[in-house]
């Protein structure tokens, strides 16, 4: 199967700083790719869709300005979270579909663990 | 848009028994249903899927169904281990729509030893 890298793997920041997620498709190119957030015992609750070379679709009650994304090429999709906060604390995954034979599989990246002191 | 339906939230089988999960979608569209086991910490895991083509599909101790009339399908687990215990998600996904997935809310196994 495809493979979707992402990094870092883990981050421990103070609250007010800037933290940047990367999301790569390793051997296939990604137009699209997902970012999700994960509470703890909670669904896959996607964040926004990055676009390449365009602005990324954020889902509604995301914020845009807090939640930056760029796709600055095919293979490498970012998230940013900018003055994170305490409850910005979560599991964040990106996913990158693939879209074959008419199928669109989704491959996900081992997500970022991200905690804010 | 899509929306997926997963029950139940919760699921407590005894090791060895079989486990069911099901889920419901909306959308007519939707042409492929896969299922992923996520551990504590870690990203999901596809164990199978199924396209709107088939009915079934089946691998070693673990089958799906899909029912397109009544938009539903569903994850068999059979001979349940502990190591079965997870969270398991369904999802669905069309060939529109910028290859967005649409996914359950998630049931928790436990299968106990």
């Amino acid at each position: 199967g495809a493979v979707v890298s992402q990094h870092p793997s883990r981050v421990i920041c103070k609250s007010g700083t800037s933290v940047k997620i990367e999301c790569r498709s390793l051997d296939f190119q990604a137009t699209t790719m997902f970012w999700y957030r994960q509470f703890p015992k909670q669904s896959l609750m996607l964040m926004a869709t990055s676009n390449e070379g365009s602005k990324a679709t954020y889902e509604q009650g995301v914020e845009k300005d807090k939640f930056l994304i760029n796709h600055a090429s095919l293979t490498l999709s970012t998230l940013t979270v900018t003055s994170a906060h305490p409850e910005d604390s979560s599991f964040y995954i990106c996913s990158a579909p693939r879209i074959a034979g008419g199928y669109n599989e989704q491959f996900f990246g081992p997500g970022t663990r991200l905690t804010v002191l | 848009g899509e929306n997926v339906e997963q029950h139940p939230s919760t699921l407590s089988v005894q090791e060895g028994d079989s486990a069911v999960i099901k889920c419901t979608y909306s959308d007519s569209a939707s042409n492929y249903f896969p299922w992923y086991k996520q551990e504590l910490g870690k990203r999901p895991q596809l164990i199978i899927d199924i396209r709107s083509n088939v009915g079934e599909k089946k691998d070693q101790r673990i089958a799906v169904t899909l029912n397109k009339t009544a938009k539903h399908f569903s994850l068999h687990i059979t001979e349940t281990q502990p190591e079965d215990s997870a969270v398991y998600f369904c999802a669905a996904s069309g060939n529109t729509n910028a290859g967005k997935s649409t996914f359950g809310d998630g049931t928790t196994l436990t299968v106990k030893p």
